[in-house]
């Protein structure tokens, strides 16, 4: 059982449009994470939210917490090839001492 | 500065042969993660070091997986008899503290590729 489920599982865009993706769970988490992930290579953070209801920016991309922290978004606008690559949700529960990943979204962006 | 760093970047070998990975973490960071990722797949937690020891072994699949650190510092993930199933790019990460209230940035290496034939 998935701690943490990411939707869309795959998605291919054309450069220039806007997308979502999200990041679920049943539980609650203390604070979660975005990262990004190139072929080849580990994963790089993006962002930390840590307070319900938290937004942050980073260039064209926003990222939400939910109200009740069991939940985030990652919206990206006008993106870009160098957006491609699988994003991973990552969140910390409090009951336990390790942070658990998302199964990914692997974005494709087309020029 | 130097960053996560893992070796082999890639290993082909045998199935029943014995493989050891190797990852040293960035200087100073106290936790230490082991991940493997199969093909176009997330990550599945494997095992957690906090210093020298291991408070979190839940993720390693089988006995013939195990994992060592040494000097706070180097860590060898090890797989005994090798299946082909265990074929996947194997990821280390460090961070400064462990995860507690406040979640932490992990570091991650770029992995080493195993294949087992």
């Amino acid at each position: 059982t998935q701690l943490l489920e990411q939707s869309p599982q795959f998605l291919s865009i054309q450069e220039g449009e806007n997308l979502t993706v999200y990041c679920n769970s049943s539980s609650v988490f203390s604070s979660l994470q975005w990262y990004r992930q190139e072929p080849g290579e580990g994963p790089v953070l993006l962002v930390t939210v840590v307070t319900g209801g938290e937004v942050k920016k980073l260039k064209r991309l926003t990222f939400q917490f939910g109200d009740a922290r069991k939940d985030s978004s990652l919206h990206i606008t006008a993106a870009q090839p160098g957006d491609t690559g699988l994003y991973l949700c990552a969140g910390l529960k409090t009951s336990y001492d390790k942070v658990i990943f998302g199964p990914g979204t692997s974005l494709s962006v087309i020029p | 500065g130097a960053g996560v760093s893992q070796s082999p970047s890639n290993k082909v070998t045998e199935k029943g042969k014995d493989v050891e990975l190797r990852c040293d973490p960035i200087s100073g960071h106290t936790a230490l993660y082991w991940y493997r990722q199969r093909l176009g797949q997330g990550l599945e937690f494997l095992i957690y070091f906090q210093g020298n020891s291991a408070p979190d072994k839940s993720g390693l699949p089988s006995d013939r997986f195990s994992a060592e650190r040494t000097g706070e510092s180097v860590s060898t993930l090890t797989i005994q008899r090798t299946q082909q199933e265990d074929s996947a790019v194997y990821l280390c990460a460090s961070s400064l503290a462990p995860p507690r209230v406040r979640i932490n940035e992990q570091f991650f290496g770029p992995g080493t590729r195993l294949t087992v034939l």
